[in-house]
């Protein structure tokens, strides 16, 4: 089954409104999870990591003010994207892994289209 | 940080080939190296991995192959049938941390 949830799944706003998205781990802690961004037709970037009870470490050219990651309780993860944009329209996906082993874990995705 | 670095970008087989995709790596420190298949729209899926202090690992049609000393790894598919058909991400990091550093995808297309 599941081990990270994800939602939305998809997602329309307007321009210069924001978007919450969340990452949920089913059945475990989770102290660390990851953000990817992934355009059409290209690979996954890794846009921050986001640590629960601390400050999210982003990547460089990846704007904090704009994509606010919150990660308040050991199960959940959320990236909020600030005044969208058209081109914030991406794939954006969380990871996770297990405390033990090293499976890492993705969510399902979510789409967002900005308009 | 780590570089990875994929090729060829696309691969057509016919139904029952096998099909060869390669990365590279630039971190020595960087000790496993999982593989991912995403079909359009959905997450990746891990499909396979290996770790450094193997060198090959065989998983009934995939299989992976590792060369330390050259920094990179391979993705093997034999047989392959057209439900293989997505694209492949190969991936990099240090065992135990989550922070894999991908390689820009390979698009599989079997043909019938």
């Amino acid at each position: 089954g599941a081990v990270v949830s994800q939602h939305p799944s998809r997602v329309i706003c307007k321009s210069g409104t924001s978007v919450k998205i969340e990452c949920r781990s089913l059945d475990f802690q989770a102290t660390t999870m990851f953000w990817y961004r992934q355009f059409p037709k290209q690979s996954l970037m890794l846009m921050a990591t986001s640590n629960e009870g601390s400050k999210a470490t982003y990547e460089q050219g990846v704007e904090k003010d704009k994509f606010l990651i919150n990660h308040a309780s050991l199960t959940l993860s959320t990236l909020t994207v600030t005044s969208a944009h058209p081109e914030d329209s991406s794939f954006y996906i969380c990871s996770t892994q297990l405390s033990s082993g090293n499976t890492i874990y993705f969510g399902e995705g979510s789409w967002l289209t900005v308009v | 940080g780590e570089n990875v670095e994929q090729h060829p970008s696309t691969l057509s087989v016919q139904e029952g080939d096998s099909a060869v995709i390669k990365c590279t790596y630039s971190d020595s420190a960087s000790n496993y190296f999982p593989w991912y298949k995403q079909e359009l729209g959905k997450r990746p899926q891990l499909i396979i991995d290996i770790r450094s202090n193997v060198g090959e690992k065989k998983d009934q049609r995939i299989a992976v192959t590792l060369n330390k000393t050259a920094k990179h790894f391979s993705l093997h598919i034999t047989e392959t049938q057209p439900e293989d058909s997505a694209v492949y991400f190969c991936a990099a990091s240090v065992y135990g941390n989550n922070r894999l550093a991908f390689g820009k995808g390979n698009q599989v297309v079997v043909i019938p």
